[in-house]
């Protein structure tokens, strides 16, 4: 079965900085990433996905991921962080038969 | 608005009550999918539809929850019995075929 680790429950970075949330999966065969982002008492909203190609993915909101086969990785990257993306970040697999797993997420504080 | 859309936002009951949720996909998605946040965790999978078909079932929808898709469009998913440890957000996504999910704003259930 599929599983997704986000081994960090927090990450804080000052405004203007690059910003890393890490994802690490496992899956059998192709894998199927996204990341989702949850602002307080909402529903969680679509960043990117990485299905197959460019192993570069860019999403909404200035956001990319890197898709790294070998280390099984899948990590949220933006190059200048602002305040308003603190927010709850999710990583997600799914296998081919659409059955997605989540991790426990990560709590982004950009600080001004 | 065009995407899902949860109604109620919020529901408070008294234990042992019984409550429904419902759950409108964006118009055009044939998929449509329940999960449960619990506070600091990520969204577990409880169950899903292809159209009206309920297709797959978690080990965590006991025999108190039951859902459905009548006509392939709304869904419901009811709780009978109400105990505290249901208490939690509970997420309606919908997609089209296995492409990405889309989420509504959720359900927030707190059993007193």
């Amino acid at each position: 079965a599929q599983s997704v680790a986000q081994p960090e429950d927090q990450v804080n970075v000052a405004e203007g900085n690059p910003l890393t949330v890490k994802c690490t999966y496992s899956v059998s065969g192709n894998p199927y990433l996204f990341w989702y982002v949850q602002y307080p008492n909402r529903g969680l909203q679509f960043l990117l996905k990485y299905i197959t190609g460019d192993n570069l993915v860019k999403g909404s909101y200035g956001f990319e991921a890197e898709f790294n086969k070998s280390q099984t990785s899948f990590h949220l990257k933006k190059p200048s962080a602002l305040v308003s993306d603190s927010a709850l970040y999710f990583c997600a697999v799914r296998d081919r038969a659409g059955d997605m797993r989540f991790g426990a997420g990560t709590r982004l504080t950009v600080k001004p | 608005d065009t995407g899902v859309s949860q109604d109620p936002r919020h529901k408070i009951t008294k234990r042992g009550q019984n409550v429904t949720f419902r759950c409108d996909p964006i118009s055009e998605h044939n998929r449509l999918y329940w999960y449960r946040q619990t506070l600091g965790q990520g969204p577990e999978f409880l169950t899903y539809f292809q159209n009206e078909a309920q297709l797959e079932k978690s080990r965590l929808l006991s025999d108190r929850f039951s859902a459905e898709r009548p006509k392939g469009s709304f869904s419901t998913l009811e709780i009978q019995r109400t105990e505290q440890g249901d208490s939690a957000m509970y997420l309606c996504a919908s997609s089209s075929h296995s492409d990405t999910q889309y989420f509504g704003p959720g359900t927030r259930l707190t059993v007193l």
